[in-house]
């Protein structure tokens, strides 16, 4: 059975760092890409960036919301995505999604239950 | 900036057909923009009903079929069910350094 169970979620203040883990089974990790996707609150879904296998460069892009200040990256060996959040703002407040994608078919079929990061002093 | 752009609410009859429809700001969809659908009740995780346009999970009821429709990607339902409402967005593929960008999304009510 696949699962994606994501954890490091919590209260941080603006301006600190957190880190998200996104920890998989039932599939072969290094196959696949894995993907971020957020939830701000009453808000809808936002795509906050990406990591390839390492079959294609193991390459990051990000969404220009994030970009300089979060980081994905991820160990196979593991079966463990990252995403490393850096210089938080309010607005980064949202539930945080990971997500699988075969690049061969461009489809995110499996997802997490999300875990909540809320940015307040 | 880039903007994928979804009805922001439909409501349809129980047994009746609903076309859910997402735009891109940059013209025509096609089907190099891999459009998915995602499906989300309030407070679940989303769910995937179709991607690369028309294809359908083991899990997608027969009622939900995707398409491309007048240079947009859509999502129909046929022979609505009260537990079809939620919320569904759209996901388009636009390659380059922001690949994948999500609808607005649709609220979908049954009534």
């Amino acid at each position: 059975e696949v699962q994606l169970v994501e954890s490091g979620g919590g209260l941080v203040q603006p301006g600190r760092s957190l880190r998200l883990s996104c920890s998989a089974s039932g599939f072969t990790f290094g196959d696949y890409a894995m993907t971020w996707v957020r939830q701000a609150p009453g808000k809808g879904l936002e795509w906050v960036g990406l990591i390839r296998s390492k079959a294609y460069s193991g390459t990051t892009e990000y969404a220009a919301s994030v970009q300089g200040r979060f980081t994905i990256s991820r160990d196979d060996s593991k079966s463990i995505a990252y995403l490393q959040m850096d210089s938080l703002k309010t607005e980064d407040t949202a539930v945080y999604y990971c997500t699988r994608d075969a690049a061969t078919t461009e489809d995110f079929d499996y997802w997490g239950q999300g875990t909540l990061v809320t940015v307040s002093s | 900036q880039t903007v994928v752009t979804q009805e922001p609410s439909l409501t349809v009859s129980p047994g009746g057909t609903v076309t859910l429809t997402c735009a891109s700001s940059t013209g025509a969809v096609t089907s190099g923009y891999y459009p998915s659908w995602f499906q989300q009740k309030p407070g679940q995780t989303p769910r995937a009903l179709i991607y690369a346009t028309s294809n359908k999970h083991s899990w997608t009821p027969a009622r939900f079929s995707g398409s491309l429709l007048g240079g947009k990607a859509a999502l129909t339902l046929s022979g609505v069910q009260p537990e079809d409402e939620a919320d569904y967005y759209c996901l388009l593929y636009f390659g380059g350094a922001q690949p994948w960008v999500f609808g607005g999304g649709t609220k979908l009510t049954v009534l």
